[in-house]
């Protein structure tokens, strides 16, 4: 069974930090893009940060770039985002996901990152800054 | 924030079929970008129930089923059951002059009566 377990929410005051974790089991974690995505009640779901399959290349949503980052060892299958000077507005459910892309039978091509949609959802981890 | 609007609410009778629609605009699901659609059941991860607008991931049930016309895009669920109560959230990419990235529209709870 593919499974994304998040670990290392808590409860923090504005300007720390927190180093979130996700490891992975039932999938080849190096094969796979992963996502951090983020939920609270006022904004909704967010697309927090993304990384590529070999930990190279990452993306963040303008919020919280300079004070996040995403990276990964795929020798222990796991995901991790360091999140520094936290603010209030990140107090949010966080989700590990990863990213998968499909084959467009019209095209012969697989899609490209804007067609990328989540296939499996960790459980998330809270993170509450107050 | 969400710039993919879906109604708060739908409920519908067991056996009963609802639909959900995620209505966005020509910088995201009118630009052609795929719809993906997922399940937040209570207490346990979400589930991925379409993708590419209306493609169905082996192991969800073809009572679950997505299309796509122009700016909106629809989710239905046929044969209602009560394990379906949950919320569902559609997505897509949004790319304009200033900033490029996925969306999620603003969710629906389904409610079986």
């Amino acid at each position: 069974e593919v499974e994304l377990v998040e670990s290392g929410g808590g409860l923090v005051q504005p300007g720390e930090s927190l180093r979130l974790s996700c490891v992975a089991s039932g999938l080849t974690f190096s094969s796979y893009a992963m996502r951090w995505v983020r939920q609270t009640p006022e904004k909704g779901l967010e697309w927090v940060s993304g990384i590529n399959a070999r930990g190279n290349s990452s993306q963040y949503t303008d919020s919280v770039k300079g004070r996040f980052t995403v990276s990964r060892d795929n020798s222990k299958n796991t995901l991790f985002l360091q999140m520094n000077s936290l603010r209030v507005e990140d107090t949010a459910v966080y989700y590990c996901a990863n990213q998968k892309t499909y084959y467009d039978v019209l095209t012969g091509s697989y899609k490209g990152s804007p067609f990328y949609f989540i296939d499996v959802w960790g459980k998330g981890t809270t993170v509450t800054v107050s | 924030q969400s710039v993919l609007t879906q109604p708060s609410s739908v409920s519908g009778a067991p056996g009963q079929r609802v639909t959900i629609s995620c209505t966005g605009s020509s910088s995201n699901i009118g630009a052609g970008y795929d719809v993906h659609w997922y399940q937040f059941p209570p207490g346990r991860p979400p589930k991925l129930l379409i993708y590419g607008n209306d493609n169905r991931p082996s192991g969800v049930p073809d009572r679950f089923s997505g299309s796509k016309s122009g700016t909106s895009a629809s989710l239905a669920i046929t044969g209602l059951q009560a394990e379906d109560e949950a919320d569902y959230y559609c997505q897509s990419y949004d790319s304009t002059l200033t900033e490029s990235t996925y969306v999620f529209g603003t969710g629906t709870k389904v409610t079986v009566l």
